[in-house]
């Protein structure tokens, strides 16, 4: 079973930054991390899902949802299995738990989320 | 981006009673429609994508349909684990934006 698992979360104050990782294990049926396209969600308290940025396989295709954008980086490191976000001049909405996520199935975009993290929590707060 | 709206917001139902939860999108999505399942204090759980494709072990009396701009997730009996959280998602393209949720809470 694909397991998923985040840190980097915490307090930080508005106008700083922070780095989430995602660590990826599990892969079955021959595939590797690398074969999947993965995505940050995020879930501010309280609320609904929220599309935060999505990667494809080979880092060629990367999207920001315009709540982020210019401020947010995705990136992956396929020979660690790994996904990150740099996330830089925080602000309070940024405020939620972010879910580390992949794609159901390999080599595609449209298959929808088939596996989630549990989340780590980041609170922008002074 | 493509603008995904869920209705009712709340869904107010008794076990056994069939709910019907309905997604629309801003622009055609094509099939391109995910269903999910939250319960508090866990990540959501994939429940249908493609549209109308079960995800692995999911139970039969979950079904789901539409295409374009108008999709609809059903439960045909509800059973008190169905009490949760339902989102629907586009990835026709990203951002791949979600709904805002539909609430199936105890009548």
């Amino acid at each position: 079973e694909v397991q998923l698992v985040e840190s980097g979360g915490g307090l930080v104050q508005p106008g700083r930054s922070l780095r989430l990782s995602c660590s990826a294990s599990g892969f079955t049926y021959g595939f590797t991390f690398e074969d999947f396209a993965m995505y940050w969600v995020r879930q501010r308290p309280g609320k609904g899902l929220e599309w935060v940025s999505g990667i494809s396989r080979n880092s060629g295709k990367i999207v920001y949802a315009d709540s982020v954008k210019g401020r947010f980086t995705i990136s992956r490191d396929n020979a660690n299995k790994s996904l990150y976000l740099h996330m830089t001049s925080l602000m309070t909405e940024d405020t939620g738990l972010y879910f580390c996520s992949k794609e159901t199935l390999g080599y595609s975009e449209t298959s929808g989320i088939g596996h989630w993290g549990q989340g780590t929590l980041v609170t922008v707060s002074s | 981006e493509i603008v995904m709206t869920q209705s009712p917001a709340i869904l107010s139902l008794s076990p056994g009673e069939r709910a019907t939860l309905s997604c629309r999108a801003s622009h055609s999505v094509r099939g391109n429609l995910a269903w999910y399942q939250q319960k508090p204090g866990q990540p959501p759980r994939l429940l249908i994508f493609g549209a109308s494709n079960r995800a692995t072990g999911l139970p039969a009396r979950f079904s789901a349909s539409g295409s374009g701009t108008e999709f609809t997730l059903t439960i045909a009996s509800l059973q008190s684990e169905d009490f949760a959280i339902y989102y629907c998602q586009q990835y026709h393209e990203w951002p791949g934006t979600f709904g805002q949720g539909t609430k199936v809470d105890f009548k």
